[in-house]
């Protein structure tokens, strides 16, 4: 079946600092792709729809210039997280569908993001 | 705006009972309706996906059932084992939309 492998898995950094997550299909082609965040015993939250070869669109109240997307192929989109602050730390998935067709979404392992 | 529910926030049961699941959500203009299972610390396992024309769902031990005009699906889980333990969450696709919304899960627990 498809695969969404997300990298790290976990991650702990300083504040300021900037963290990079990585969200690849391994097996399919997506034009799309997904980034969903998760606080504790809370639902997952859209951040943000990330098209290939396009800007990300941000749903409202999600700061472009704070989780920086880049889609730069159809099996890689990037996740970047600026000048992290300790309200930052979730726990962030991606997802992604193969391109055409009313396939599922399939969603990566996550990333656990910690900032001290 | 959609808000996904689901009911029980937790539930422990005992090895081999038969479980429902719940969901209802406040805007029938949706397109599918996908049940995940999610292990601590875990990305999303999809289990099942039921489009808007369709009532139901099966795989396995699973059974998905949705009802549009209601707003409500249920995911029914037969003679349960300690593996399934997990949380479940629903999620709907808006209609016209790829953007999934989510409830904030139920947290199963099956004792053996």
């Amino acid at each position: 079946g498809a695969v969404v492998s997300q990298h790290p898995s976990w991650v702990i950094c300083k504040s300021g600092t900037s963290v990079k997550i990585e969200c690849r299909s391994l097996d399919f082609q997506a034009t799309t792709m997904f980034w969903y965040r998760q606080f504790p015993k809370q639902s997952l939250m859209l951040m943000a729809t990330s098209n290939e070869g396009s800007k990300a669109t941000y749903e409202q109240g999600v700061e472009k210039d704070k989780f920086l997307i880049n889609h730069a192929s159809l099996t890689l989109s990037t996740l970047t997280v600026t000048s992290a602050h300790p309200e930052d730390s979730s726990f962030y998935i991606c997802s992604a569908r193969e391109t055409g067709g009313h396939s599922p979404l399939h969603f990566g392992n996550g990333t656990r993001l910690t900032v001290t | 705006k959609q808000e996904v529910t689901q009911i029980p926030a937790a539930l422990s049961v005992p090895e081999g009972e038969n479980l429902v699941l719940n969901c209802s959500f406040t805007d029938s203009a949706i397109y599918n309706l996908q049940w995940f299972r999610q292990d601590p610390g875990k990305g999303l396992t999809s289990l099942l996906l039921i489009q808007s024309s369709q009532r139901e769902q099966t795989s396995g031990r699973l059974n998905a059932s949705l009802d549009k005009s209601s707003g409500r699906s249920t995911l029914y889980i037969a003679a349960s084992q300690p593996g399934d333990s997990a949380t479940y969450l629903c999620a709907v696709y808006q209609g016209g939309s790829e953007k999934l919304v989510f409830g904030k899960g139920t947290k199963l627990t099956v004792n053996p």
